[in-house]
């Protein structure tokens, strides 16, 4: 089927504003992922659900950071506040199992956010 | 600690020439995962290769090839007779048992040029 859809694909924000970006997994996925991608570098987790239960959000770098998956599948990315350090590359990936360690994660093209 | 270095930053190679990009690991873990992604100027990363720590058996797929030595915690990715389509960025990634497979660790990726 369809891979991970992410939007929108490019947001600007104002420093201050609230942003919310989204991820549509591949159907039937079980697991979700957050991960953030500065410019030059790799990407970072930020967090993860298995279905709507989001079991690791010890990447989210401040409160400002808040995911939810309500009903295990869509999951938005919410950044309250948004700060200039916060403008990066938000990559969504899931994977088939609950159990990830050896499953490989298939990424959408991701959200490029620039605050300004 | 658990983590990838990608000591290439930038390579540069003119098409039909191979080419390796160097993977070095550390982790504490005994059993883990090892993966190679490809991210075209599109964004998504695509997943390439895994390889579980207890098979250290060499693959090959078509121009792409792998070399597995945990001798030396390397987990190298050739390239013969590079072309064009080839140019991206290329990150390596570690996901260890320990972590309950929630975090995969990237490292910074090498860009590939491929002149044509």
């Amino acid at each position: 089927g369809a891979g991970v859809s992410q939007s929108p694909r490019y947001k600007v924000a104002k420093r201050g504003q609230d942003v919310a970006l989204r991820c549509d997994p591949i159907s039937g996925h079980v697991s979700l992922f957050w991960y953030q991608q500065a410019l030059g570098q790799g990407p970072e987790f930020l967090t993860y659900f298995q279905n709507e239960a989001q079991l690791d959000k010890s990447g989210l770098p401040s409160d400002r950071f808040f995911a939810e998956r309500p009903e295990g599948s869509v999951s938005t990315l919410k950044i309250q506040r948004t700060q200039q350090e916060d403008s990066a590359v938000y990559l969504c990936a899931s994977s088939e199992t609950g159990y990830s360690y050896n499953s490989p994660l298939h990424f959408g093209n991701g959200t490029r956010l620039t605050v300004t | 600690a658990q983590k990838v270095t990608q000591a290439q930053t930038e390579i540069s190679v003119v098409e039909k020439e191979d080419v390796t990009l160097d993977c070095v690991y550390e982790t504490r873990d005994t059993t883990y995962y090892l993966f190679w992604y490809k991210q075209p100027p599109s964004g998504e990363l695509v997943f390439l290769i895994r390889r579980n720590s207890f098979d250290e058996q060499n693959e090959i797929s078509g121009r792409y090839s792998w070399n597995f030595q945990k001798s030396t915690s390397s987990f190298n990715f050739t390239i013969t007779a590079s072309q064009v389509v080839d140019s991206a960025v290329y990150f390596c990634a570690l996901s260890p048992l320990s972590n309950t497979g929630n975090q995969f660790y990237f490292g910074t990726g090498t860009s590939l040029t491929v002149i044509p």
